[in-house]
């Protein structure tokens, strides 16, 4: 157990259906991140979030919108995805904000039909 | 930006056996170096971790050594154990940008031979 938690575990969700996946960190923490875990490629981060603002990632296709409410919670919303966002999503959260010694989550599997 | 690359993509070892995998970065501005255990249904868990004020760092059986000149780390898993069979993944950072120059490498497969 690493102090961060994430639900659901595996969500299959439609193009057209808008879901969103949910991480608690219990550590304290002052940042946040959304990581994409895909087949066969290197972890991929989408966002950061620092003291609860967001730090900008250009290259995250706007289907995927990021609200942190507080230091503890992190939600990633989707929306109209495409079968190819199928992936592990990981959150992850740090005391730096450097993104030094992060602490994942388990990961939600997200299947896109 | 900071690229980095990791060998083997696979590896077997007989239990009791060591293991080394390695790592090489570009971006000589990179200041820390983790890696990560990511097993079955599971996050990457880190299991150390070395800054580049320091040359090897050790924790029971598993040690991390860097060598910046060469732009270079590596894990060393000694006395290995079945339950170490997992995917490892290094990871580079110069900590700026609050985090956004953290790159992760593609990952080994570890698998501890009975």
């Amino acid at each position: 157990e690493t102090g961060v938690t994430q639900t659901p575990r595996h969500l299959v969700m439609g193009m057209t259906n808008k879901k969103s996946l949910k991480c608690e960190q219990h550590l304290g923490h002052n940042a946040m991140y959304w990581y994409k875990q895909s087949a066969k490629k290197p972890l991929e981060l989408m966002f950061v979030y620092s003291l609860e603002e967001r730090v900008e990632n250009n290259s995250v296709p706007s289907r995927f919108s990021p609200e942190c409410p507080n230091s503890s919670h992190l939600f990633l919303h989707l929306h109209t995805l495409q079968p190819e966002d199928s992936a592990l999503y990981l959150c992850a959260s740090s005391q730096d904000q450097g993104g030094y010694e992060q602490y994942f989550g388990p990961g939600t599997r997200l299947t896109v039909t | 930006g900071e690229n980095v690359e990791q060998h083997p993509s696979t590896l077997s070892v007989q239990e009791g056996d060591s293991a080394v995998i390695k790592c090489t970065y570009s971006d000589s501005a990179s200041n820390y170096f983790p890696w990560y255990k990511q097993e079955l249904g599971k996050g990457p868990q880190l299991i150390i971790d070395i800054r580049s004020n320091v040359g090897e760092k050790k924790d029971q059986r598993i040690a991390v050594t860097l060598n910046k000149t060469a732009k270079h780390f590596s894990l060393h898993i000694t006395e290995t154990q079945p339950e170490d069979s997992a995917v490892y993944f290094c990871a580079a950072s110069n900590g700026e940008n609050y985090g956004q120059n953290f790159v992760f490498g593609p990952g080994t497969r570890l698998s501890v031979l009975p």
